[in-house]
């Protein structure tokens, strides 16, 4: 079946503007997870979504980045008036359950965002 | 700081020669995960150990976990051009919510 989807796969910005990132989970899997890579380093743990439950968000490195997802699926991270430092690989996983560190988690292939 | 930190940073051996990298922690986990980056996009997921579990094999593929020492090590036998890739542990750590990957091992497979 169709793994976990991203777009846009390349995002160019100007300092300042908002973009929205999007991550289409595998069909039924009921965790999704957002993570950044910036450039030769490890991921870092941004948002954690698990059914209709409260997000977990202690990883957001600022009020300028949130996210959401509707209905149980389709998730969208969305980055306002962003800074050069924002610029990274934003990864989106899902998992068929919750429960931290015990199912693997499926990544997407990432949007690569650069801020000018 | 990270929860995981794989060593060395980055490695480079010839084809069918051996790699061994290694994963260190600080708190205690439920279990470890190894997972592959190709080209800096997305994760391949290889392997899974749980904190109960000392040893796990999967293809060439070996993975042992000491959680006295709070380590663990894959092990990457008869190594081939295609394994060239990124190698990140991650640890589920007990009573938490979050998966934790380490900065990674830099793997170079010479023909």
């Amino acid at each position: 079946g169709a793994g976990v989807s991203q777009s846009p796969s390349n995002k160019v910005t100007e300092k300042g503007k908002d973009v929205e990132l999007r991550c289409d989970p595998i069909s039924g899997h009921t965790a999704l997870y957002w993570y950044r890579q910036s450039l030769g380093q490890g991921l870092e743990f941004l948002i954690y979504f698990q059914g209709n439950s409260a997000p977990d968000k202690s990883g957001l490195p600022s009020d300028r980045f949130s996210a959401e997802r509707t209905g149980g699926s389709v998730s969208t991270l969305t980055i306002q008036r962003t800074q050069q430092e924002d610029s990274a690989v934003y990864l989106c996983a899902s998992s068929l359950y919750g429960g931290w560190g015990v199912y693997e988690q499926y990544f997407g292939p990432g949007t690569r965002l650069t801020v000018t | 700081s990270q929860q995981g930190e794989e060593d060395p940073q980055a490695l480079s051996i010839q084809e069918g020669e051996n790699a061994t990298m290694n994963c260190s922690y600080k708190t205690s986990i439920n279990n470890l995960q190894w997972y592959r980056q190709n080209s800096g996009r997305g994760l391949v997921h290889l392997i899974l150990i749980r904190s109960n579990e000392r040893e796990k094999h999967s293809g060439r593929l070996r993975v042992t976990l000491d959680t006295s020492k709070k380590s663990s090590s894959l092990l990457i036998t008869a190594s081939r051009a295609a394994d060239t890739a990124s190698y990140f542990c991650a640890t589920g750590a007990q009573g938490a919510q979050k998966l934790v990957f380490g900065q990674g091992t830099r793997l170079t497979i010479n023909p």
